[in-house]
């Protein structure tokens, strides 16, 4: 069964850096997409990043864009997201998950990972 | 950006009732890739609807959705227990994607 496993959470002063992995299993890595989505606490969904298969193509959302980067490695099935200059706003559960794109969108979630940035 | 607007904020039904949630979009959300999240308390999202209209793996047939455009509706005919949780729209036809803001529907 598909499997996702956030890793890499933790409390970090603000402008701080942080990286999140997600281990995925349960399916062929390297055939699917992946986006990372995140919810501050009592918030809805946001949409953070996603990447292509090979890497070839990244997408951010404007409130992340040049502060976050997304990246992958197929051969340990694992993705990445580098997360620098942080502030308080982006306190916030993490999800990775699968992503059909236009053939069905988001399909499995991860449980995340919780980022606090805090003094 | 497409904006997603979902309504009512909080729909209060009891069990066995049907249950009716709008999703209105700013602009026409292309193919009608738009899907249906639920959100339980401390747990992840689940996929219900993809497509407007196709259910998920494993989604019982109680749940359907319709539309397309910049309206759509998620149905939940008759409620179960377990059926009481927040639900999301989002649309993955344009960048970025979005979300709509939520409908918590809770028990009357």
């Amino acid at each position: 069964q598909v499997q996702l496993v956030e890793s890499g959470g933790g409390l970090v002063k603000p402008g701080g850096s942080l990286r999140l992995s997600c281990a995925a299993s349960g399916f062929t890595f390297s055939d699917y997409y992946m986006s990372w989505i995140r919810q501050a606490p009592g918030k809805g969904l946001e949409w953070v990043s996603y990447i292509s298969t090979s890497s070839t193509y990244t997408n951010y959302a404007d409130s992340v864009k040049g502060r976050f980067t997304i990246s992958r490695d197929n051969a340990k099935n694992s993705l990445y997201l580098q997360m620098n200059s942080l502030r308080a706003e982006d306190t916030a559960v993490f999800y990775c998950a699968r992503d059909r794109m236009v053939r069905g969108g988001i399909d499995y979630w991860g449980q995340g990972t919780l980022v606090s940035v805090s003094s | 950006e497409i904006v997603l607007t979902q309504s009512p904020g909080t729909l209060s039904l009891s069990p066995g009732e049907r249950a009716t949630l709008s999703c209105r979009a700013s602009q026409s959300v292309s193919s009608s890739h738009l899907a249906w999240f639920q959100q339980k308390p401390g747990q992840a999202p689940r996929l219900l609807i993809y497509g407007a209209s196709s259910r998920a793996t494993g989604i019982p047939d109680r749940f359907s959705g319709s539309g397309s455009g910049t309206a759509f509706t998620l149905t939940i005919s008759r409620l179960e227990p377990e059926d009481f949780a927040v639900y999301y729209c989002q649309q993955y036809g344009s960048s970025p994607r979005t979300f709509g803001q939520g409908t918590k529907v809770e028990i009357k």
